[in-house]
């Protein structure tokens, strides 16, 4: 079955960096557009980034652009969040999602558990 | 981009329809077929019940249902159940690469 596990969240300080992994099995990764979507504290949901099955073509929330950076490596099925000069209202649950299509951001059909990033000194 | 926007709260008692609704521009509910809906009970992950408008992802019951008319999205849940009580997203492509949520109507099965 799809299985879809991140990592890497934790209580960080601002201004510093944090990167987020999401593991995939169970599915051709390399077929499927992938996501982050956030969710702060007791708010709704954010998409912030996502990218082609190939990670060919990267795009951002204007929320988010400069500061994060997404990435896949297809050979570990695995895709990443590179997240810089963290601010407090990056405090959140970041998940990572599969896109129904091989681009987007379409339509998200599997999430992770989630991940907490909470940025505070 | 801006979020779409959903009532805050909508209800309904066992048996009973009820749909909540997703207004957006014509620059992303209005021009793309892309809206999909998503349930999510509290901390847990979301969970895809429409995508494409109308379609249902295997393993929906087809008391979930999708339409748009114009730059609105709607989605109605039929023969309501104790445990579709939960938090509703609509979300849209909004063109350019950018996707946008709503922000989110709670469901109350009286």
């Amino acid at each position: 079955q799809v299985q879809l596990v991140e990592s890497g969240g934790g209580v960080v300080q601002p201004g510093r960096s944090l990167r987020l992994s999401c593991a995939a099995s169970g599915f051709t990764f390399s077929s499927h557009g992938m996501h982050w979507v956030r969710q702060a504290p007791g708010k709704g949901l954010e998409w912030v980034a996502g990218l082609w099955f190939d990670g060919t073509n990267k795009y951002y929330a204007d929320s988010v652009k400069g500061r994060f950076t997404i990435s896949r490596d297809n050979s570990k099925n695995t895709l990443y969040l590179q997240i810089n000069s963290l601010r407090a209202e990056d405090t959140a649950v970041f998940y990572c999602a599969r896109d129904v299509y091989s681009y987007g951001p379409y339509h998200f059909d599997h999430w992770g558990q989630g991940t907490l990033v909470t940025v505070s000194s | 981009q801006s979020a779409l926007t959903q009532p805050p709260s909508a209800s309904g008692s066992p048996g009973q329809s009820v749909t909540i609704s997703c207004t957006g521009t014509s620059s992303d509910v209005g021009g793309h077929n892309y809206v999909s809906w998503y349930r999510q009970y509290p901390g847990k992950a979301p969970k895809l019940m429409i995508y494409d408008v109308t379609k249902r992802p295997s393993g929906v019951p087809d008391r979930f249902s999708g339409s748009k008319s114009g730059n609105t999205a709607s989605l109605t849940v039929s023969g309501l159940q104790a445990d579709d009580e939960a938090d509703y997203y609509c979300s849209s492509y909004a063109g350019s690469n950018n996707l946008v949520f709503g922000g989110g109507t709670k469901l109350t099965v009286l």
